[in-house]
C-alpha cells in the first residue's frame, strides 16, 4: 500500500474553506484515494473517494493532480461541527479476498475549527 | 447510518481476566473487522472475517482471538487481558475487502484494563 503523509493538525475558523493535503508519492496505477472523517468518541465514516481530477459530493471536494502524487480534501465553509480527525487512505481496488492489508489508517489530520 | 452495534460500550476489567467484545450488524455485509485505536497510532487492524467461520489476522493480532458463528455477529476475545490492551475498539463492516470499498464503523468500545 502506498504510504500517505498528511499534517498532524490544522486550525481554521467558521465560514472558511479548509484544504487538507495528503502526499502519496508511491501511489500505484490502480490505487484510489479515500478520505474518512472521525468525530470524537465515534468511529470513522467515509467522506469521499476519487481516482483522478476532481470529485465533489454534498460534504466535500477532492482534488487530485495529474501525477496523483498528492490529493487535497476541500471542506467549504466549515463550521464548528467539522472539528474532527481526517484520514487519507490510498489503496488498490483489486486487492480482495484475504491478506492483512486493505484499509490502513494513519494518524490523520486533527482539524480544529474555532468560532 | 449502517446498523452496527457494539457491546459493551464501556468496560473496566483487571489484568488476567478474559474479556469478550461483541459486534452485531444488521446489514448482511460479508466482511467484518476489529480495530483498536490508541493515541499516536491511529487505527490498527486486529482481525477480520470474510464469512462465517472464516477469519484472518491483522496487524496487531497477538493476544486476541475472534469468532464468527453467524453472519451478523463478530466476537473479539482477549484471553487474558493486559494493561497494554487498554484501548478503544472499533468494529467495522464492508461488502467487499478491496481498499476502495467503504467500511462502516460501529460506535466503539472503550476498554480499560487495570
Amino acid at each position: 500500500l502506498a504510504k500517505t503523509t498528511q499534517p498532524i493538525s490544522m486550525d481554521s475558523y467558521e465560514g472558511q474553506e479548509v484544504n487538507i493535503t495528503c502526499s502519496h508519492n508511491n501511489i500505484a496505477t490502480n490505487d484510489y484515494i479515500t478520505w474518512y472523517q472521525q468525530f470524537p468518541s465515534q468511529g470513522p465514516r467515509f467522506i469521499i473517494q476519487g481516482y483522478k481530477t476532481k470529485v465533489t459530493n454534498e460534504v466535500a471536494s477532492l482534488f487530485i493532480p495529474a501525477d496523483r502524487k498528492s490529493s487535497t480534501l476541500s471542506l467549504p465553509r466549515v463550521s464548528l461541527s467539522d472539528t474532527a480527525v481526517y484520514y487519507c487512505l490510498v489503496g488498490d481496488n483489486r486487492r480482495s479476498g484475504g491478506g492483512a492489508d486493505g484499509l490502513t489508517f494513519g494518524k490523520g489530520t486533527h482539524l480544529i475549527i474555532q468560532p | 447510518d449502517a446498523g452496527i452495534t457494539q457491546s459493551p460500550r464501556h468496560k473496566v476489567t483487571e489484568t488476567g481476566t478474559p474479556v469478550t467484545l461483541r459486534c452485531h450488524q444488521t446489514e448482511n455485509h460479508r466482511y467484518m473487522y476489529w480495530y483498536r485505536q490508541d493515541p499516536g497510532h491511529g487505527l490498527r487492524l486486529i482481525h477480520y472475517s470474510y464469512g462465517v467461520k472464516d477469519t484472518d489476522k491483522g496487524e496487531v493480532s497477538d493476544g486476541y482471538s475472534v469468532s464468527r458463528s453467524k453472519t451478523e455477529d463478530f466476537l473479539l476475545t482477549l484471553e487474558s487481558a493486559t494493561s497494554s490492551q487498554t484501548s478503544v475498539y472499533f468494529c467495522a463492516i464492508s461488502l467487499d475487502r478491496t481498499s476502495t470499498d467503504t467500511q462502516y464503523f460501529g460506535p466503539g468500545t472503550r476498554l480499560t484494563v487495570l
